[in-house]
């Protein structure tokens, strides 16, 4: 899997948009990009993936260049309850790719009133 | 549809105990994996089962161990406590082998004294 790299802590305003950068410059054609979250001692929660095209949901949007190097996750207007530790992931989806989800430190994004 | 389901969320142990968590599984999932979270090393892959058997594992001594039952639900068992099992146990389901989307548990605190 490719490795990811996101800056390590984050503010934002409460209402505002948050935008949350993943660089994965060494990311191949049938690599994904998912991106989880966690909020302190919970489970990881998953937000939103995608593999070229930018995708939404009812959580966040996913942009991801058209060199697929880099991603930003946008929360479109950031809540105290959004405080929590981002993850981006890059992996592939086959089965012999197994169920292992490599984190790396993530970026720890704080919602301030 | 219900989520994953971890029991008992909070546990103490003293060393050389033995362990043993449980997972459910979102209804219809038949992939399970387990992780284990602590401060110093993070979210580390321990195992997936599937159909009731181990189809990957992580870097993890003998004392860690699991299974899967065939209504999908797992153990995860450890023998011999030791202080530095002291940690946050995930348990994450999907769909099948080759849908990568993982749905977490709340986590099993385990407090080993």
């Amino acid at each position: 899997d490719a490795k990811t790299t996101q800056p390590t802590s984050m503010d934002c305003a409460e209402g505002r948009a948050a935008n949350l950068p993943c660089n994965h410059s060494t990311i191949s054609g049938n690599e994904y990009v998912y991106w989880y979250r966690q909020i302190h001692s919970q489970g990881p929660q998953y937000i939103i993936h995608g593999l070229k095209n930018n995708e939404t949901n009812e959580m966040a949007s996913l942009i991801i260049t058209e060199d697929r190097k880099s991603s930003t996750l946008i929360l479109p207007h950031a809540t105290l309850r959004d405080t929590a530790v981002y993850y981006c992931i890059v992996r592939v989806a086959r089965e012999t790719s197994g169920s292992r989800l490599t984190f790396g430190e993530g970026t720890q994004l704080t919602v301030n009133p | 549809k219900a989520g994953v389901t971890q029991t008992p969320r909070y546990l103490i142990k003293t060393r050389g105990q033995q362990v043993t968590l449980s997972c459910s599984p979102i209804s219809g999932h038949r992939s399970v994996s387990w992780y284990q979270q602590t401060p110093g090393q993070g979210l580390q892959f321990l195992f997936e089962y599937f159909s009731e058997t181990q189809r990957n594992k992580g870097n993890f001594p003998g004392r860690f161990s699991g299974r899967q039952f065939s209504n999908s639900r797992s153990e995860m068992n450890v023998s011999t406590l030791e202080l530095g099992d002291s940690a946050l146990y995930l348990c994450a389901s999907r769909l099948t082998l080759v849908t990568d989307t993982q749905y977490f548990g709340p986590g099993t605190r385990l407090t080993v004294l």
